[in-house]
């Protein structure tokens, strides 16, 4: 079955600093992967997502960007926090057209102060 | 475009007592997927249960059944016996035809009364 590793668990940054979140998938090949972000009692709200190594979907033009470096690898990036971008951020795969469900890591915790 | 609404922002149950999470869904694909998931307070999304379209019996997973209803377009979770632990944020997903973006429900809070 997949797994989806992510870390930090949580994180506190200053307004203007840098962030970099990995996501790695274990237990599968070629998976589609997408950064979700969850404020605080909300629902999910999809940032990016990608089929394949190098190929990144922008769903909301944000501070944020991604990128695939290898199939099971996911990156999200900042140069620059900003207030508006604590959240939780999680990671998911699926296998579709094939496979059912997205599976998803267990999530960061983004606190910018 | 596909479309999920939850319409119970909060549900109250006793422990033991059977509840029922609503779920509608709106595609124009005939092909599709509907799924639930549970998030407790711990943050990790739980994916619980799944019914495709062409299924033709309601899928269950030991406590939890979904009711799918397709002509009404609606796939109700139902939580059998209710257990503290199942207190959590339940979603309604769905992903249709061949998009790879699912779409989710703004969910409903479930919390479990001894």
């Amino acid at each position: 079955s997949q797994t989806i590793h992510q870390w930090p668990a949580t994180l506190v940054q200053p307004v203007g600093s840098p962030l970099s979140l990995e996501c790695t998938v274990e237990g599968t090949s070629n998976p589609n992967l997408y950064w979700y972000r969850q404020a605080a009692g909300r629902g999910l709200q999809l940032l990016f997502y990608s089929v394949g190594i190098g190929q990144i979907s922008s769903e909301v033009p944000q501070n944020l960007s991604a990128s695939r470096p290898q199939d099971r690898q996911f990156i999200l990036s900042s140069k620059k926090l900003l207030l508006s971008d604590s959240g939780f951020y999680l990671c998911a795969g699926s296998q579709w057209p094939l496979g059912r469900e997205q599976y998803f890591g267990p999530g960061t915790r983004l606190t910018v102060t | 475009a596909q479309k999920i609404t939850q319409t119970q922002p909060g549900m109250f149950v006793q422990e033991k007592e059977a509840v029922t999470l609503d779920c509608t869904y709106d595609t124009s694909d005939p092909s599709y997927g509907l799924f639930w998931y549970k998030q407790p307070s711990s943050g990790e999304m739980i994916f619980l249960i799944y019914q495709g379209s062409y299924d033709q019996q309601n899928a269950t997973e030991g406590r939890y059944s979904l009711n799918f209803q397709k002509a009404r377009k609606s796939a109700n979770l139902v939580i059998s016996a209710s257990q503290l632990g199942d207190s959590a944020m339940y979603f309604c997903a769905m992903s249709s035809g061949g998009s790879y973006i699912p779409t989710f429900g703004r969910g409903t809070s479930l919390i479990v009364h001894p």
